[in-house]
């Protein structure tokens, strides 16, 4: 069964640095998504992609924020310069293109932790 | 914020049916119902989803009332590895921002 694979499983990187969350969503997906979350706490949305494009975002997706499908087949996200705030699980999504539904489906997440 | 309000917390014996219950009283006409479950350490998980009628696939059945103000996940025989946090969750179909609204979602326990 395809799945959404996320790279690497867990980071860990010096407060200011830069770091890229890699995904590989499912193939004849169209959309994708990002979403976070903080240990113990709800599940996030960070930003949409729809034909090459960001569809939404949210209030956390600022500046220091960007993604980027640079080959038809990636879908990465990356921080600038991370912040102790920025360590959490963050999981990629994508969903296939159907005015039917809106099933959205998960990678297993990579953990960032800031230090 | 999530549209949906769901218990904290319940448990239930394993073999038996857990049956989930979300509140979302101010669904409105083109807005499914969406069921996803987050097993520890593990990514969301999809489940089932419904408008209006009743749905069943082989996870999971899905039990909308006729006003739409609230739903029930069923789970027919429960196992321990059912046991995970699920959440409810409304969301149109329309467009291409389709982000996905989470609450904290009911955790679930299966006791042996």
């Amino acid at each position: 069964e395809p799945e959404v694979t996320q790279t690497p499983s867990h980071q860990v990187t010096q407060m200011g640095q830069e770091v890229i969350l890699r995904c590989v969503p499912i193939s004849n997906h169209l959309y994708f998504y990002w979403y976070r979350q903080i240990l113990g706490q709800k599940v996030e949305f960070l930003v949409s992609f729809y034909n090459n494009e960001i569809s939404e975002k949210s209030e956390i997706f600022d500046d220091q924020f960007s993604v980027e499908r640079p080959d038809g087949s990636n879908f990465t996200l990356k921080i600038r310069s991370t912040k102790l705030e920025d360590s959490a699980m963050y999981f990629c999504a994508s969903s296939p293109h159907s005015q039917a539904k809106n099933i959205q489906y998960f990678g297993a997440g990579t953990r960032l932790s800031v230090l | 914020d999530a549209k949906t309000t769901q218990p904290t917390s319940m448990d239930c014996a394993e073999g038996r049916a857990a049956n989930l219950p979300c509140n979302h009283s101010t669904i409105s006409g083109n807005e499914y119902v969406y069921w996803y479950r987050q097993i520890h350490s593990q990514g969301p998980q999809y489940i089932i989803h419904g408008l209006k009628n009743n749905e069943t696939n082989e996870m999971a059945s899905l039990i909308i009332t006729e006003d739409r103000k609230s739903s029930t996940l069923i789970l027919p025989h429960a196992t321990l590895r059912d046991t995970a946090v699920y959440y409810c969750i409304v969301s149109d179909n329309a467009g291409n921002n389709r982000k996905l609204i989470w609450g904290l979602g009911t955790s679930l326990a299966v006791n042996p």
